[in-house]
């Protein structure tokens, strides 16, 4: 079964607006971690921000924000005021218990001038 | 430069030729990690090795062969591949139990098998 889903293959957002990134995951452990990465064409993972399923707020980073859902087990990234660097695909990952890191299919983003 | 670097960045071999991925890294994490990420599909973890170890293997064909000598470096071995391995190939690190960071990726190698 698949661990994380992100819905959105593909999104179009303008310069200086934001965008949300859907994110929604699957565990049964008590205690996991949710990621989103940011892949450029080049090929490295950047890593974003991280939410811990104990954290009481949504974590911020920047322009990042990740908007953290734990009943509905969604963790949503919203970056606003996008800029065209961040044209890229970005995934949702989550690491259970056993330390091991899945991801999702992605989602890419395409700001427009 | 992430602190992970993978060597080379581009690599084309022959569906019998035999080559090496190498991957790098000195941020003093004890767990390293190969994964696969083909085209339209999520990222597929395909070994673990934790304190040199391999701990993980998910059910990867035998052409593909870790070697992890060090805490710092990790090989991926490849011998008589097949067109459907092309990918780009992410070497990660983290240190076990990692804190809130996750895994560090370095840049990839991507593999063209012909």
């Amino acid at each position: 079964a698949q661990k994380i889903t992100q819905t959105q293959p593909g999104m179009f957002v303008q310069e200086k607006e934001a965008v949300t990134l859907d994110c929604t995951y699957d565990t049964s452990d008590p205690s996991y971690g949710l990621f989103w990465y940011k892949q450029p064409s080049s090929g490295e993972m950047i890593f974003l921000i991280y939410q811990g399923s104990y954290d009481q707020q949504n974590a911020t980073e920047g322009r990042y924000s990740l908007n953290f859902q734990k009943a509905r087990k969604s963790a949503n990234l919203v970056i606003s005021a996008s800029q065209l660097g961040d044209s890229a695909m970005y995934f949702c990952a989550m690491r259970e218990e056993n330390d091991k890191l899945s991801f999702g299919a992605g989602t890419t983003v395409t700001v427009r001038a | 430069e992430t602190g992970v670097t993978q060597t080379p960045r581009h690599l084309v071999m022959g569906m019998t030729n035999k080559k090496s991925l190498k991957c790098e890294q000195h941020l003093g994490h004890n767990a390293m990690y190969w994964y696969k990420q083909s085209a339209k599909k999520p990222l597929e973890l395909m070994f673990v090795y934790s304190l040199e170890e391999r701990v993980e293997n998910n059910s990867v064909p035998s052409r593909f062969s870790p070697e992890c000598p060090n805490s710092s470096h990790l090989f991926l071995h490849l011998h008589t591949l097949q067109p459907e391995d092309s990918a780009l190939y992410l070497c990660a690190s983290s240190q076990d139990n990692p804190d809130n960071y996750g895994y560090t990726f370095g840049s990839g190698t991507r593999l063209t098998v012909v």
